[in-house]
């Protein structure tokens, strides 16, 4: 059965402290690997989508890179507004969710 | 536009009513989805309707029903609800389903409450 893991289950930052999440994930055949922002109440935001160990992509403040058993979200001197949950998803066959990294970045 | 709209934004139902919601996609997807999501936990996939079939997650019980009147709209079909059920219900549609893997695109959500 697929699984997704991300660490940690809740971060704190300071207002321009730069640090990375963890996405783990043990799939048979990954189709592509997806990263979502979620503020409360609300829908998923789509943010990357990953298909193959080595690749990268960057918006902004967030770059999202992918090996082959994970992936890691990196934020680059966040603010306030960068604090959300943070949610992975894989896709096999059906897409597979983390429990998600919520983010607060504290002015 | 990235949009995918979702009626009502809250709902409050007693356990015998009947009730609807609706969402609607303008991008041309061919894949749409809906999830249950409760307090602190990720999205569960409920259904998929992909190139005009339904799958269904098995551990979804018999009193949601979707329907798919057309390619941009899905709806979800609410009848004798229970307490549990009561969670932020999304809808997430995406460029094609299958073997190529897209990514979704999530309303705002449906939050349902059962009394």
């Amino acid at each position: 059965e697929d699984q997704v893991t991300q660490s940690p289950e809740a971060l704190r930052l300071q207002e321009g402290e730069s640090s990375s999440l963890n996405c783990s994930y043990t799939v048979s055949g990954l189709r592509g690997l997806f990263w979502y922002r979620q503020d409360p109440g609300k829908g998923p935001e789509f943010l990357f989508t990953l298909y193959s160990a080595g690749e990268e992509k960057e918006k902004e403040r967030l770059k999202a890179t992918l090996t082959k058993k994970e992936s890691f979200l990196h934020i680059t001197a966040p603010k306030p507004e960068d604090s959300a949950t943070y949610l992975c998803a894989v896709q096999a066959g059906k897409l597979s969710f983390g429990a998600g990294t919520t983010v607060t970045v504290r002015a | 536009d990235t949009e995918v709209t979702q009626t009502p934004k809250h709902l409050v139902m007693g356990m015998t009513n009947k009730k609807s919601l609706k969402c609607e996609q303008h991008m041309g997807h061919r894949a749409m989805y809906w999830y249950k999501q409760k307090a602190k936990k990720p999205p569960e996939l409920m259904f998929v309707y992909s190139y005009e079939k339904l799958s269904i997650n098995e551990s979804v019980p018999s009193r949601f029903s979707p329907e798919c009147p057309n390619s941009s709209l899905l709806n979800l079909h609410l009848h004798a609800l229970q307490p549990e059920d009561s969670a932020l219900y999304l809808c997430a549609s995406s460029p094609q389903g299958g073997a190529i893997s897209y990514e979704q695109y999530f309303g705002p959500g449906t939050r349902l409450t059962v009394t």
